[in-house]
């Protein structure tokens, strides 16, 4: 199984800051037909997760351009820029190139 | 607008079969895929298997002798299926279209 290794596992940051979170994959997330497969997802406390970015980069509807992803191949990276109170929660990496799917452990943001 | 909503027992014992199903809106299932993941209380997400718009189904290999996913498209519903379940099968179990969209989860608990 391909393994997700999100970092850090937690981090508090006052409103207005940004933020960057790391995912890394045991293996390419390249699928064959040259695209890859890499998300990342909100899960505010006591919601269902929600998608915010997709295909690495991607910002998912009605997202806002405050959230952006970036990377390639096994390196991946969620930055939040000017954070907001409605930020809090736990963010998950996914990868949806090789089964099975799997998730990064998550990475909980909390507001000073 | 697109929705998805979880169904199910709540409370299943020990060795016996949960059957869960998936009430879908807004979308035909023969133009979207279907996944199911699970959620262990305070824990992070696990992938357990999709059914595709064509009908095909994958499994994550680690449950994949106990799940079995199929669905009713006349009744825009996706079940699961899942037997000899055992304490640690306890947790919210979601489906979602594509990662895009998500239920809202349903608490099972396996308990005598």
């Amino acid at each position: 199984d391909v393994v997700m290794t999100q970092t850090p596992p937690s981090l508090s940051v006052a409103i207005g800051q940004s933020v960057s979170i790391s995912c890394k994959s045991s293996q390419s997330l390249v699928y064959s037909d040259g695209k890859t497969y890499l998300h990342w997802l909100l899960q505010s406390p006591g919601r269902s997760p929600k998608r915010l970015i997709y295909q690495v980069s991607n910002l998912g509807s009605g997202v806002p351009d405050r959230f952006s992803g970036t990377g390639s191949q096994k390196d991946f990276t969620l930055k939040i820029s000017r954070v907001e109170a409605e930020d809090l929660g736990v963010y998950y990496c996914a990868q949806t190139t090789h089964f099975p799917f799997t998730f990064g452990s998550g990475t909980k943001l909390e507001i000073k | 607008q697109v929705q998805l909503k979880e169904s199910g027992p709540g409370l299943v014992q020990p060795s016996q079969t949960l059957s869960l199903t998936c009430t879908v809106s807004g979308f035909s299932l023969t133009s979207y895929n279907v996944h199911w993941v699970r959620q262990p209380p305070g824990k992070g997400l696990e992938w357990m298997g999709v059914i595709w718009s064509g009908g095909n189904t994958d499994y994550n290999s680690a449950l994949k002798p106990r799940l079995s996913i199929s669905r009713d498209t006349s009744k825009s519903q996706v079940f699961l299926t899942m037997n000899s379940l055992q304490t640690e099968d306890t947790g919210i179990y979601y489906c979602n279209r594509g990662f895009a969209y998500w239920g809202q989860g349903t608490l099972v608990t396996v308990s005598s």
